[in-house]
């Protein structure tokens, strides 16, 4: 089944203890990004990538890192988390098509971040 | 850096009424307008999309027209159902550079 995965769906943590959300998907897409969602602000883009070994700052890149080594797999890193970051957070993969065109997102189930 | 607006922030229509949300995007070179409606605790899923060749696209009871002078695009849905209470997002991009959000309509619909 055509799928991106996140895990974990649900993270409770305190400020400061370095945490890793993973993203895969199963579709050979190029494109990867994440969000952050909260209320009343709507989907703000985080990072994305366009492709392997390659990524851009979103919206909101302050306070997170990631990493792109594999086509499939697309890890958000937060390295000192602050209670700021509480949030519902996407990943997202598409096709590209020639010069970066984009085309559907399919967003993954969420990943629901409290840091304490 | 660029913005997208989205008007109105929540819209409520009885049973069978028209809907429109209407986005203005500020970065000229945009060039991709999609759509994406977002169920309750659900993930966002893509409903249209549309390309700055094209000013109108049409599915079923859904459609978005695009003005590339005004910088502005709106979504359309007609025959408004239940099941078409969700968020609705404007996006709006270019190739190979960030996509913005807008900050999403909560419709509801009454039957």
């Amino acid at each position: 089944e055509a799928q991106v995965t996140q895990n974990p769906r649900y993270l409770i943590t305190v400020t400061g203890k370095k945490l890793t959300v993973t993203c895969s998907q199963n579709m050979n897409h190029e494109y990867m990004s994440w969000y952050r969602q909260d209320p009343g602000l709507g989907l703000r883009q985080i990072y994305y990538s366009m492709n392997v070994e390659v990524t851009d700052k979103g919206d909101v890149p302050e306070g997170y890192k990631v990493s792109r080594k594999e086509k499939r797999n697309f890890p958000l890193i937060l390295e000192s988390p602050s209670p700021n970051q509480t949030s519902l957070y996407f990943c997202a993969s598409s096709f590209t098509t020639s010069g970066g065109i984009y085309n559907e997102q399919f967003f993954g189930p969420g990943t629901r971040l409290t840091v304490l | 850096g660029e913005n997208v607006e989205q008007h109105p922030s929540t819209l409520s229509v009885q049973e069978g009424d028209s809907a429109v949300i209407k986005c203005t995007y500020s970065d000229s070179a945009s060039n991709y307008f999609p759509w994406y409606k977002q169920e309750l605790g659900k993930r966002p899923q893509l409903i249209i999309d549309i390309r700055s060749n094209v000013g109108e696209k049409k599915d079923q009871r859904i459609a978005v027209t695009l003005n590339k002078t005004a910088k502005h695009f709106s979504l359309h849905i007609t025959e408004t159902q239940p099941e078409d209470s969700a968020v609705y997002f404007c996006v709006s991009g270019q190739a190979g550079t960030a996509l913005i959000f807008g900050k999403g309509t909560t419709l509801s619909v009454s039957s």
